[in-house]
């Protein structure tokens, strides 16, 4: 079946220093690819999306790159600050028009002023 | 729009009760899904509906679980007897079909849920 891998953490950063939190995925056909945010009690928050090879998701600073050759999809970010730390989870959505996500494991990141 | 709305945010409960988790979608969407979240297995998709109809409930853990969505604006995830390996943060999710393309789910703030 589908599945995502992402890199163990926790992760801890000093703040502006960059940013890297791999993951691979294994899908049988071309799924679209997200990473999610998720703040202390708060539920997930969609980060950034690529629905198709060679596709750059981005935002708040933040970037992804679909890449089908390496099966991956690895968050960037140039320099990180203390209001980044959360939980990080890279998540693939193979069914068109649904989202039946599939995710990964999480990566917890913490920012050190 | 308030966003997914679930209820209780905390619920504590004594092994062999019943427990009833609550989800209000975004107004228009039109898939729901439900997901259990804890530290061994992280998250998991138990289920998830279509104009109210439920598609897929193979991760649904045993007969004990139990889901409904008896309208457009209302969703149900029942535990019925509850066991202390219940115990996880239940997230509510919604999305719709926009021309074709998958959209984005939108999550709830999470039910956690404590069995004791």
């Amino acid at each position: 079946g589908d599945s995502v891998t992402q890199m163990e953490g926790p992760v801890t950063l000093s703040e502006e220093a960059f940013l890297t939190i791999n993951c691979t995925y294994t899908a049988t056909g071309y799924p679209s690819l997200f990473w999610y945010v998720q703040y202390p009690g708060e539920g997930l928050q969609l980060l950034l999306k690529a629905t198709k090879a060679d596709d750059k998701g981005s935002n708040k600073g933040f970037e992804a790159t679909y890449r089908k050759e390496t099966t991956s999809f690895h968050l960037e970010k140039g320099s990180v600050q203390v209001s980044d730390s959360a939980v990080y989870f890279c998540a693939l959505s193979e069914i068109q028009g649904a989202q039946k996500l599939v995710f990964g494991q999480g990566t917890r990141l913490t920012i050190n002023p | 729009d308030a966003g997914v709305i679930q209820s209780p945010r905390h619920e504590v409960t004594e092994m062999g009760q019943e427990v009833t988790l609550r989800c209000k979608p975004i107004s228009g969407h039109d898939y729901l899904f439900w997901y259990r979240q804890t530290m061994m297995r992280g998250l998991e998709l138990l289920i998830y509906f279509n104009n109210n109809v439920p598609i897929d409930d193979s991760g649904m853990p045993e007969d004990r679980f139990s889901a409904k969505m008896p309208n457009a604006s209302f969703s149900t995830l029942k535990i019925q007897p509850s066991e202390p390996r219940d115990s996880a943060v239940y997230f509510c999710a919604s999305s719709f079909l926009g021309r074709g393309m998958n959209t984005e789910a939108f999550f709830g703030q999470g039910t956690r849920l404590t069995v004791v």
